[in-house]
């Protein structure tokens, strides 16, 4: 079975400043997806990036993008300028390609500081 | 994408009793998740609920603990049977994105067991 492990429970970052969250998983299939969900106070889950696991190149979203090595199975999410509004718990997730469930990791709570 | 509401957004029962979760996607979709996140935990997946059969349990969680049905592509309802304080947690409801490869989350229904 796939497991996904973040080893930081908890992070803070200076507002505006850049801050990695890390993420390791474990797996023998070759193609899967890999995901980071935020979730705010309001308990709402928000997909923040998606990775493929054939596409060789890092996904980026405005702010947010991944350190993917398929090698060495981590997937790592960078936010640049980090904002107020990014405080939350960020999850780790992994779905088989064939499969539709998602596994997620421990979380880490993100602190931002003004 | 999808949209997902849940209902109740949370409640109060006491020991013993039993409360149904419904959950409605604004989209026809092939499989619905139902996840437990117990108090400043991960998210564990309880079942796969699957429209025109029964549940898809994993391990630890069982039908007659967490009855779910699925009587359409639309919507899924989970209950908790005879409750205990050790069920206190946020029910998520999910479902799937298609080629995306993502899962749209319900906002939760968190339920306290005095």
């Amino acid at each position: 079975a796939q497991t996904v492990t973040q080893s930081q429970p908890e992070m803070s970052v200076q507002e505006a400043e850049t801050v990695t969250l890390s993420c390791t998983y474990d797996t023998s299939e070759s193609d899967y997806y890999l995901f980071w969900y935020k979730q705010p106070p309001s308990r709402q889950m928000i997909l923040v990036i998606r990775q493929e696991a054939y596409k060789q190149q890092n996904a980026t979203e405005n702010r947010f993008s991944v350190n993917f090595q398929k090698a060495a199975k981590s997937f790592s999410l960078k936010i640049s300028d980090s904002q107020l509004g990014d405080a939350a718990m960020y999850f780790c997730a992994y779905r088989s390609w064939g499969a539709q469930k998602l596994v997620f990791g421990q979380g880490t709570r993100l602190t931002i500081n003004p | 994408s999808a949209v997902i509401s849940q209902k109740p957004s949370r409640d109060i029962c006491q020991r013993g009793t039993s409360l149904t979760i419904q959950c409605q996607v604004d989209s026809q979709v092939t499989m619905m998740f139902w996840y437990r996140q117990q108090p400043g935990q991960s998210l564990t997946l309880i079942a796969t609920a699957n429209q025109g059969s029964e549940a898809t349990y994993e391990s630890g969680f069982v039908i007659d603990k967490f009855p779910i049905s699925r009587p359409n592509l639309t919507f899924s309802t989970l209950t908790v049977s005879n409750m205990s304080p050790e069920d206190s947690s946020i029910y998520l409801c999910s479902a799937g994105g298609g080629d995306t490869g993502e899962l749209f989350f319900g906002e939760g229904s968190r339920l306290t067991v005095l």
